[in-house]
């Protein structure tokens, strides 16, 4: 099985920061790697497919890199609405899907 | 406009059996693959279960042989039938729609509100 091990588990930041979150595949996953927010009380929604391809409507602030192993997500001028949970999840091994531990990026 | 409703969630004793639905409207459940996913209280994303166009259904090792996903095309409706319940089952149920975007890529690009399951005595 595929783990995914995402870094930090949380994180505290100020609007205007620009933070970074990492997602680690146990196996070489290609690009097949995707980030969701969720915001409390809410459902998940997707932000970046496929590594790096930005969602429809979402804000370009928001950027993944990365293939193989490591990827990140980069969340550059942060505003108050991106403060929220945020989830990786590979797809290399559909149909099992596997979501990473999830970061909680919280206001300092 | 695309939209999923769950509907069927509720307190159950362990052991018991629930049945939680997933309406969809704007697309047809029939032609896409749907995935049902949970999160228990305070805790990550599961993937749980996948239905395919071809009606191949798979599902992850914590709910197999317990756990059913069906649909009823008339309906547009995505049904996950769950038996044995257990306390660790507890957990909000989300349905959902696969994107495919090639072989290996696949995201959850609708998901419904989700709806709480509460195995307990």
């Amino acid at each position: 099985d595929i783990q995914m091990t995402q870094s930090p588990p949380s994180l505290s930041a100020s609007v205007g920061d620009r933070v970074t979150i990492t997602c680690r595949a146990s196996q070489n996953i290609i690009s097949s790697l995707n980030w969701y927010q969720q915001k409390p009380g809410k459902a998940p929604t997707v932000l970046i497919y496929a590594a790096s391809t930005l969602q429809s409507g979402v804000p370009s602030r928001f950027s993944g890199t990365g293939s193989g192993t490591d990827f990140t997500l980069t969340i550059s001028n942060l505003q108050p609405e991106d403060f929220a949970t945020y989830y990786c999840q590979q797809s290399y091994s559909t149909p099992v899907l596997t979501f990473g531990q999830g970061t909680k990026l919280e206001i300092k | 406009e695309v939209q999923l409703v769950e509907s069927g969630g509720g307190l159950i004793q362990p052991g018991g059996s629930l049945r939680l639905s997933c309406a969809a409207s704007g697309f047809f459940v029939s032609r896409n693959y749907m995935s049902w996913v949970r999160q228990a209280p305070g805790k990550g994303l599961e993937w749980v279960s996948v239905i395919y166009r071809d009606g191949s259904t798979y599902y992850a090792d914590s709910v197999k042989g317990r756990f059913t996903i069906s649909r009823d095309d008339s309906k547009n409706t995505l049904y996950l039938q769950m038996n044995t319940l257990r306390a660790e089952d507890t957990a909000t149920y989300y349905c959902a729609r696969n994107r495919y975007s090639g072989s290996y890529y696949v995201d959850l690009d609708y998901w419904g509100q989700g709806i709480l399951v509460t195995v307990s005595s």
